[in-house]
């Protein structure tokens, strides 16, 4: 059975600062990985889809990386600001992690 | 297209009663997906169809729910005999999957959600 586990599961950063997002997964026969933002209250919206024959994959100042073979992810956001704030997730497939719940302060 | 859409965003019921639930995926979509998302988890994964055949259904779903697609286009989930552990956000999220012409599996797309249904069991 598949088990996503993302860390940490808050961040507090300054704007500014670059930071990096952990999704460690367990069965590392996936089609692909997900990352997804959910503000409070809402919807999932999609950032980045990395199809495992990717190692990562980059939208504006997000980058996801993919390393199959460790059953790992890690989603970097460069140059974090106040709107970047929100709950990031992973998703392998059909199986989420909890989600890292971030928060940058002006 | 305007994207993945859910009917109704809210519902309020009382302990017992039934409940139905409706999703419209996007148009091209050949998968949808449901999910349940209690406050602080992500969404956990409930059943999904591929065309109008459902194809996993979690464990963890008691009897009482039940799903349908059955045009392999909108989808219900309905909840009979409903509890106040049923009180959640309900998603639906639908992709395009891409098979071999052997029929198998080679990869899916972007899941794209809806805005959830909220249920409240009161």
């Amino acid at each position: 059975k598949q088990e996503v586990t993302q860390i940490p599961a808050a961040l507090s950063v300054p704007e500014g600062e670059n930071l990096v997002l952990n999704c460690s997964f367990t069965d590392s026969a996936i089609y692909n990985l997900q990352w997804f933002r959910q503000d409070p209250g809402k919807g999932l919206t999609s950032l980045l889809l990395i199809q495992s024959s990717q190692r990562e994959q980059t939208s504006g100042r997000l980058n996801a990386s993919l390393d199959k073979s460790s059953g790992r992810s890690t989603l970097y956001i460069a140059a974090s600001q106040p709107g970047d704030s929100a709950t990031y997730l992973c998703a392998v497939v059909m199986r989420f992690g909890a989600g890292t719940r971030l928060t940058v302060k002006p | 297209d305007t994207g993945v859409s859910q009917d109704p965003r809210h519902k309020i019921t009382k302990r017992g009663q039934n409940v139905t639930f409706r999703c419209d995926p996007i148009s091209e979509h050949n998968r949808l997906y449901w999910y349940r998302q209690t406050l602080g988890q992500g969404p956990e994964f409930l059943t999904y169809f591929q065309n109008e055949a459902q194809l996993e259904k979690s464990r963890l779903l008691s009897d009482r729910f039940s799903a349908e697609r059955p045009k392999g286009s909108f989808s219900t989930l309905e909840i009979q005999r409903t509890e106040q552990g049923d009180s959640a956000m309900y998603l639906c999220a639908s992709s395009l999957a891409f098979f071999w012409a052997t029929g198998s599996l080679l990869s899916t797309d972007t899941q794209y959600f809806g805005p959830g249904t909220r249920l409240t069991v009161l």
